[in-house]
């Protein structure tokens, strides 16, 4: 079964530090989304990764093919970083369907 | 400005009247694609496009129903609701999704059915 898991599920952290949310996958994809999710409801599109790394700003996004697994990182952590973070995987040969991990709830306390 | 556009964004209604939630994109983009969101299951994708007339089965497609007729519309159909369809529902667009572009998604839309 093609399965996206996210780690950890809820996460608080102070204003400054360094957060890591992880995701890993079942099988081969052919890409990996990051998305956030604001408390209003609204989802917007962070990164698209094949492979390698991608930067914006204070948050960075790695992907290991090899070993299935995907980071995302945010630096220097801000009260507005709060937000639920999704992992969405397109798995290789699944035509044009994602599939979405549980997220991860970030709150970033002053 | 870019956008997807979903209408209405809250609606309650009761089981069995037929009902349509709209989407609409203005970046040309060619594929589309809808999801609900309901909690302890996340995002689920429902149905896709990847252009005018051509559409696919997401992973729960049962009891909806979608149209591509235009670009830029990739309206949502309930034609016999059930409250087991109450959930948030978005729609999403991008330029192809084959190429692994990000997507854009519309503001979501709350359905309650009783």
């Amino acid at each position: 079964k093609n399965e996206v898991e996210q780690s950890p599920q809820n996460l608080t952290a102070q204003e400054g530090e360094f957060i890591t949310i992880n995701c890993s996958y079942s099988v081969g994809i052919s890409a990996l989304h990051w998305l956030q999710q604001h408390p209003g409801g609204g989802i917007v599109s962070l990164f698209m990764l094949s492979s390698g790394k991608k930067k914006h700003g204070r948050l960075i996004a790695t992907i290991n093919i090899q070993e299935k697994h995907s980071s995302l990182h945010i630096t220097a952590s801000h009260p507005r970083d709060s937000a639920v973070y999704i992992c969405a995987v397109r798995f290789s040969g699944s035509a044009r369907q994602l599939t979405f991990g549980s997220g991860t709830q970030l709150t970033v306390l002053p | 400005e870019a956008q997807v556009t979903q209408n209405p964004r809250y609606l309650i209604t009761v089981t069995g009247k037929k009902l349509t939630v709209t989407c609409s994109q203005n970046m040309n983009h060619e594929y589309m694609s809808w999801y609900r969101q309901d909690p302890g299951l996340g995002l689920r994708q429902i149905y896709y496009s990847m252009n005018v007339e051509v559409t696919d089965k997401g992973d729960v497609p049962e009891g909806y129903k979608v149209s591509r007729k235009e670009k830029r519309n990739f309206p949502l159909i309930l034609e016999s609701p059930s409250p087991n369809q109450t959930s948030l529902y978005f729609c999403a667009s991008s330029p192809v999704e084959g190429k692994g572009q990000p997507q854009h998604f519309g503001d979501g839309t709350r359905l309650s059915i009783l």
